[in-house]
């Protein structure tokens, strides 16, 4: 059981580039979301997707897109990246929203140079 | 948005309880009290939660005070590998919630 998983790890780009960061897990859970975490910061959230086939906005989207492609993956794009991107970004799904734990995967640390 | 106040850093003697706390003020009924640490280069760990009632699980327990404006998050013995920030968040219904800056806990051998 993997849990939730990020690829890739790592990811230097320059600016202009474009990528997008893949998350997928095998929890059947409904929610997923995309948070980016500054050094010294504390997680802000990019997007989420409630359930399959939606999305919305959550606290720093600008610069983002997402995709919830089905329920077990949700993808974020940088249509062109810029160094103030540059950040560690972490997907997590949970079962019910609020009430239920999120499952975090390890992070896919970017470079924006 | 309710929010979360809780102070920047804790040290806590080895193989001692450590008591992490987190104020919320502006808590709603149906707010669930969450916790989550962060140990270095990894993404946050689930610790507990709870919404009115203490929890306890194996990684700890939660005191969550009688008129919900503040709570306690328990490690009854603490171990290096305890070492991480802890991040208090309240969440239901509203998905837009942030971590905030947490608690540095650092354990002394």
């Amino acid at each position: 059981n993997a849990g939730v998983t990020q690829t890739p790890k790592f990811q230097v780009l320059k600016t202009g580039q474009s990528m997008t960061l893949q998350c997928a897990q095998d929890m059947n859970h409904n929610s997923m979301y995309w948070y980016r975490q500054d050094p010294g910061m504390g997680l802000r959230l990019i997007y989420y997707s409630a359930s399959e086939g939606t999305t919305d906005k959550g606290e720093v989207p600008n610069g983002y897109n997402v995709s919830r492609l089905n329920k077990r993956e949700f993808s974020l794009r940088l249509e062109s990246a810029a160094p103030s991107q540059t950040s560690v970004y972490f997907c997590a799904s949970s079962d019910r929203g609020g009430v239920s734990p999120l499952h975090f995967g390890n992070g896919t640390r970017l470079t924006v140079t | 948005d309710a929010k979360t106040t809780q102070p920047n850093s804790m040290e806590s003697n080895e193989e001692e309880p450590v008591h992490l706390p987190c104020n919320h003020s502006t808590i709603s009924g149906t707010d669930y009290i969450h916790w989550y640490r962060q140990l270095p280069s990894q993404g946050p760990e689930y610790v507990i939660h709870g919404l009115t009632s203490n929890v306890n699980n194996r990684m700890a327990s939660l005191a969550i005070a009688e008129d919900r404006k503040s709570s306690t998050l328990i490690l009854h013995r603490a171990t290096l590998r305890d070492a991480a920030v802890y991040y208090c968040i309240l969440y239901f219904g509203n998905e837009k919630l942030t971590f905030g800056t947490g608690t540095r806990l650092t354990i002394i051998p």
